[in-house]
């Protein structure tokens, strides 16, 4: 079965960092490109990032480029995302989701982000 | 740009839905295949695909749930709502990334 647990987000300040995990159970991470992608409270869904299944390929969001990196552990089987200069703005759940014909057909449960002071 | 209409969409039990979405810009990639998906997320769940590459139902969804359109204009279509239906339905756009990009959403709830 087919499973992303994401772990890691907290209350942090403004300017703070936060490295997010997702650990992955039933395939194999490499194989697949993933993503990360946030909601804001009551708000919609909005990419942030991805890495191809090489590895070596990345992209992020305008919005974070600059100041999220998003990574992977192919041992652990986990994927990654470091979060630096976190603002306001960055609160939201991050979901960890899996690209199989397309992006989303596995999201993980999400892990909730608070930038305040 | 992905824009959804409606953005509240009260209807009644049993009775059909239907959901439009339009890109600014045509979602045919250059190899032919348009991707276009649909995701619901219902109160309190994470997102769940629906319908990927326009009309391509995921495992496990109900065959009450079809996507349809081509070029920049797509609909899903709920042929009788459920009480399980409620929630917020978002179209996404995979053709021009980075970025993906979802449309704002379309609340659907039961008259």
């Amino acid at each position: 079965e087919v499973q992303l647990v994401e772990s890691g987000g907290g209350l942090v300040q403004p300017g703070e960092s936060l490295r997010l995990s997702c650990a992955a159970s039933g395939f194999t991470l490499s194989n697949y490109w993933m993503h990360w992608v946030r909601q804001a409270p009551g708000k919609g869904l909005e990419w942030v990032s991805y890495i191809h299944s090489d590895g070596s390929n990345t992209g992020h969001a305008d919005s974070v480029k600059g100041r999220f990196t998003i990574s992977r552990d192919s041992a652990k089987n986990t994927l990654y995302l470091q979060m630096n200069s976190l603002r306001v703005e960055d609160t939201a759940v991050y979901y960890c989701v899996r690209d199989s014909s397309g992006l989303g057909d596995y999201w993980g449960q999400g892990t909730l982000v608070t930038v305040s002071s | 740009v992905m824009t959804q209409s409606p953005l509240s969409l009260p209807v009644t039990l049993g009775q059909p839905a239907s959901i439009s979405c339009r890109s600014s810009q045509s979602l045919v990639h250059s190899n032919g295949n348009t991707y276009l998906n649909w995701f619901q997320q219902r109160p309190g769940q994470s997102p769940r695909r629906l319908i990927y590459q326009v009309s391509n139902r995921d495992s496990g969804v109900p065959d009450r749930f079809s996507g349809s359109g081509s070029g920049t204009d797509f609909t899903l279509k709920i042929s009788r709502v459920e009480a399980e239906d409620v929630g917020i339905y978002y179209c996404m756009e995979g053709t021009h990334w980075p970025p993906w990009t979802f449309g704002q959403g379309t609340r659907v709830e039961i008259k």
